[in-house]
């Protein structure tokens, strides 16, 4: 069955520290996300990709990076790890419009320490 | 304004209860509705689609009000099982972000022996 997976489920990190959380589909979507959840703001789009080598900019973008360099993957870099990037982080996946429903990852809980 | 609101709750009810949940979303232009369920510390998952000419699946029944951007879900003889976080998905469909989807913060429902 086609599923999408992310790890690590669960990291610890220190403050300043480089971080990739990876998510991979075998959907075969052209469409991906990442999302965090925090309590009070509910999910947010850090960064999205509608192909490969396509990369946007979500809503709370600064000090996240991806890349785009296949259809399963796009993994998600924190450059210098925040305490205010501890979160739920979820990656999801979906068919090109109209077909949009999205399908997501079973999420990566960060904290920084 | 925020894009997508909805009353965040909790609901608490008893079971065979029917509950009702609103959501307002404030671009017009958006094109295709959703509502996604998330149980705690789990990924959402989509739960129906919306259309204007409402929809049904079992105990569920989704409204569409494109005129007052207003979207509703029914949930009938409520379950325990139904207990979970109700999220209103709106996606703009249009330009650069046709395949995004905006999320509430979600309503907390709580169903009771």
């Amino acid at each position: 069955d086609a599923e999408i997976t992310q790890s690590p489920r669960h990291k610890i990190t220190e403050t300043g520290r480089q971080v990739t959380l990876a998510c991979h589909q075998t959907w075969n979507h052209n469409n991906m996300f990442w999302y965090r959840q925090d309590l009070g703001h509910g999910l947010r789009l850090i960064h999205y990709s509608y192909g490969v080598h396509d990369t946007n900019k979500g809503e709370v973008s600064d000090g996240y990076s991806v890349s785009r360099s296949n259809t399963e993957d796009l993994p998600l870099t924190l450059e210098s790890a925040a305490s205010s990037q501890t979160s739920v982080y979820f990656c999801a996946s979906s068919e090109s419009w109209p077909n949009t429903e999205a399908f997501f990852g079973q999420g990566t809980r960060l904290t920084v320490v | 304004r925020k894009e997508v609101e909805q009353d965040p709750g909790p609901f608490n009810v008893p079971e065979g209860a029917t509950v009702a949940f609103n959501c307002t979303y404030s671009n017009s232009a958006s094109q295709s509705f959703f509502w996604y369920r998330q149980d705690c510390r789990k990924e959402p998952k989509l739960l129906m689609s919306v259309y204007s000419s409402g929809n049904e699946d079992g105990r569920f029944t989704a409204q569409l009000n494109r005129a007052s951007q207003y979207i509703s879900l029914l949930i009938r003889d409520s379950k325990l099982s139904d207990s979970a976080t109700y999220l209103c998905v709106v996606n703009l469909g249009y330009g650069g972000s046709q395949g995004n989807l905006i999320f509430g913060k979600g309503t907390k429902l709580s169903v009771k022996p």
